[in-house]
């Protein structure tokens, strides 16, 4: 069973407007997590994390929203480039028990900005 | 070179070959994964090594067998294959396991005949 799930495979935004990248999880014990980007022929890039401990991260034109009672979180960009398009995968952690794997991994969303 | 770096980066042979894909990590980390990344799925994790190591093995038929003689390399050999096994193979790194943020390489896309 996945625990995170990106439900759209991709996403078309026209440039200077926003990206919204949106992720589901089912574990309530998850509390760390991570988006990556993915360029083709490259492998995926951490780009921005946040704790469950925060509702918001941002860095720059990137910003993480958390919402725990919903177990969503979204990732927005702003303002797109044409050099955000990638595929977008939400990954999510959890301190379960010791010598575990802890980082699961969603489907992905291929972002495209449209110049 | 810096960071994860994988060999070769892209492969294909025949259900009777015998392959090995190479990965090497510059970042001085301990712990170094191998994952599958098939069309349409979530990146399967297949084995965690930490400071040389197995500490995790997920169900991965035994035609895969990792191999980590040191804490920057890691191998994973590959003997009869089938087409289903045809994939991206990427290859992680982080300081520690367990860990909150994986370095990937850039993979070995695997063609099986």
């Amino acid at each position: 069973d996945q625990q995170v799930k990106q439900n759209s495979p991709s996403l078309s935004v026209q440039e200077g407007r926003i990206s919204i990248l949106n992720c589901d999880y089912t574990n309530s014990m998850f509390d760390y997590f991570l988006w990556y980007k993915k360029y083709p022929a490259e492998g995926p890039t951490f780009l921005i994390s946040i704790s469950s401990i925060k509702d918001k991260n941002e860095d720059g034109r990137f910003t993480v929203f958390l919402n725990k009672s919903a177990k969503h979180l979204s990732l927005h960009i702003v303002p797109s480039q044409p050099g955000d398009s990638a595929v977008y995968f939400c990954a999510a952690s959890a301190r379960v028990r010791s010598g575990a794997n802890n980082l699961f991994f969603g489907t992905g969303t291929r972002l495209t900005v449209i110049p | 070179e810096t960071g994860v770096t994988q060999t070769p980066r892209h492969l294909v042979m025949g259900m009777t070959n015998k392959k090995s894909l190479k990965c090497e990590q510059h970042l001085g980390h301990n712990a170094m994964y191998w994952y599958k990344q098939s069309a349409k799925k979530p990146l399967e994790l297949m084995f965690v090594y930490s400071l040389e190591e197995r500490v995790e093995n997920n169900s991965v038929p035994s035609r895969f067998s990792p191999e980590c003689p040191n804490s920057s390399h890691l191998f994973l050999h590959l003997h009869t294959l089938q087409p289903e096994d045809s994939a991206l193979y990427l290859c992680a790194s982080s300081q520690d396991f367990p860990s909150r943020v994986e370095y990937f390489g850039p993979g070995t896309r695997l063609t099986v005949l």
